[in-house]
C-alpha cells in the first residue's frame, strides 16, 4: 500500500501567487517525520522543509510553509510569492521512527510557475 | 556543510553488462545510506538500506545478486547494477544520514541509460 500519496500530478500558477500542494500519508506510528523535497530539472533532490509529528506548530522556512493536519494525516506545502525558479517537481516524504533510515516518497507534483 | 557526491552523473551501458556507481559523503558521517531508483514516470523506489555494522536490507523486488552494495566506511558506499536491462534505466539516488540526525542528504544521482 502506498504510504505517501500526492494526488496532484501537475499544477500551473502565475508568478508571485501562492500555491498549495497536497500530500496525505499513512502510518501506524505515533512518531514520524514529514518532508518536502523538490527535484530540479537536472534531477537534483533539494530538501525544503520538515515537520515533526509531535509538533503542533506548522513549520515555516523562507517562502515555504506547511499545513499539518494530523487528524487527517495531511501535510500540505504552501509556497507564497512564487518565482519562476520554483518550477520543479515537488515530492512529499515520510520517515517513521521504527524504520528511521527509510524515506517513503509520494509520486510528485510538477509545479510550473509562469511569468 | 554536509554534501553527498555521486559519480558518475550519467552513464550508458550495453544491455547485459554491469555498471558501478559511487556515493561519497563529505562533512558528516554516513552511518546509513539508502539507495533509491527513480524510473521514468515513477516515484522513488527504495532499493536497499545499508547501515554501518549491520546487514544490508533489500526491499522486495530488489536483491543483492542484482544490486550488490558496499558500505566499507562512514564516508563511502557503492552499488553495482549487474546484468543491466532496459527496466533498470533511471536515476539512482543515494541518500545518507548521520546517526542522531534527522536530515537525509541526497546526491545528485547517477542517471543510467541502457542500450
Amino acid at each position: 500500500a502506498q504510504k505517501v500519496t500526492q494526488t496532484q500530478t501537475s499544477i500551473s500558477v502565475m508568478e508571485k501567487t501562492t500555491v498549495t500542494m497536497d500530500c496525505v500519508y499513512e502510518t501506524q506510528d505515533s512518531s514520524y517525520f514529514l518532508f518536502w523535497y523538490k527535484q530540479t530539472a537536472s534531477g537534483e533532490i533539494v530538501f525544503l522543509i520538515r515537520q515533526d509529528s509531535y509538533k503542533k506548530e506548522n513549520a515555516t522556512v523562507g517562502h515555504y510553509s506547511l499545513n499539518f493536519q494530523k487528524p487527517k494525516s495531511s501535510i500540505g506545502l504552501i509556497i507564497t510569492a512564487t518565482q519562476i525558479e520554483d518550477s520543479a517537481v515537488y515530492f512529499c516524504a515520510m520517515r517513521e521512527l521504527p524504520n528511521y533510515n527509510v524515506l517513503y516518497f509520494g509520486s510528485g507534483t510538477k509545479l510550473t510557475v509562469e511569468p | 556543510g554536509a554534501l553527498v557526491y555521486q559519480y558518475p552523473r550519467r552513464t550508458i551501458c550495453k544491455s547485459g553488462t554491469s555498471m558501478r556507481m559511487e556515493c561519497q559523503a563529505v562533512g558528516f558521517q554516513a552511518t546509513s545510506v539508502a539507495w533509491y531508483r527513480q524510473s521514468p514516470q515513477k516515484t522513488f523506489e527504495l532499493i536497499a538500506l545499508s547501515t554501518v555494522n549491520s546487514a544490508i536490507k533489500y526491499e522486495q523486488n530488489f536483491t543483492q545478486e542484482k544490486f550488490p552494495i558496499s558500505h566499507p566506511n562512514l564516508s563511502f558506499s557503492s552499488m553495482t547494477v549487474l546484468n543491466a536491462y532496459l527496466e533498470d534505466r533511471g536515476l539512482y539516488l543515494c541518500g545518507a544520514r548521520d546517526r542522531g540526525y534527522t536530515e537525509v542528504f541526497f546526491g545528485k544521482g547517477t542517471r543510467l541509460t541502457v542500450v
